[in-house]
């Protein structure tokens, strides 16, 4: 079975500072990798993804990802937060023979601090 | 164009009763899933449809059902409520049948609280 893994439930950060959030995963086929962020009273809105070819992964808003085989990670980063980033992060994964069925991190609450 | 619609935005029912909420997919989307969201937690998967077929099933009771129409909107269904189904409920559309390297869009979500 494949299962995500995000460590840190939250995160305090001052603004301006860098933000790497953590993600882990398990599965014994292949996987394709998402990140979301949930503002509050939202849906979910997709941030970057990772489907094959370059492990560095660019997306919205200046975050990045970094596929990690050998390590199965998928770390999200930034290099300088704001406070409109104040959100839940969530890992995600889905898998070949699975569909689109996203298995889901228990979130991570990414609080920036002035 | 419109995203992924879903109704209502937030309801309260009592335990033992039945509830139906209801979700329209991005205009083309054929394939649409369902995620339950507690709070503190991150979605679980409920249900996927592509074309009115149900394509996958989560680990949840029977007294969860999910339809989709030929206009690709779909319903969910849940029955006898327990105190435990309050949560967040998200519906989610992707284009074509639902590969794994296909994004899903998700709505804003239904905010089912039972009392």
């Amino acid at each position: 079975a494949q299962s995500v893994t995000q460590l840190d439930s939250q995160v305090p950060v001052f603004e301006e500072a860098p933000v790497e959030l953590r993600c882990n995963y398990s599965s014994s086929v292949s996987v394709y990798l998402f990140w979301y962020v949930q503002y509050p009273n939202q849906g979910l809105q997709l941030l970057l993804k990772y489907l094959s070819g370059s492990t560095l992964v660019k997306g919205i808003n200046g975050f990045e990802a970094e596929f990690n085989k050998s390590q199965t990670s998928f770390h999200l980063r930034k290099p300088s937060v704001h406070i409109s980033d104040t959100a839940e992060y969530f890992c995600a994964v889905t898998f070949t023979g699975g569909g689109n069925k996203l298995t889901f991190g228990t979130g991570t609450q990414l609080k920036v601090e002035l | 164009d419109a995203g992924v619609t879903q109704s209502p935005t937030h309801l309260i029912k009592t335990r033992g009763q039945q509830v139906t909420l209801r979700c329209s997919p991005i205009s083309g989307h054929k394939s649409v899933s369902w995620y339950q969201q507690v709070l503190g937690q991150g979605p679980q998967f409920i249900f996927q449809y592509y074309e009115k077929e149900e394509r996958g099933r989560g680990n949840f009771p029977d007294r969860f059902s999910a339809r989709q129409f030929p206009n690709y909107s779909s319903e969910l269904n849940v029955n006898a409520l327990l105190l435990g189904d309050s949560a967040l409920y998200l519906c989610a559309s992707s284009l074509g049948a639902g590969l794994p390297n296909t994004e899903a869009f998700f709505g804003q979500g239904t905010r089912l609280t039972v009392v």
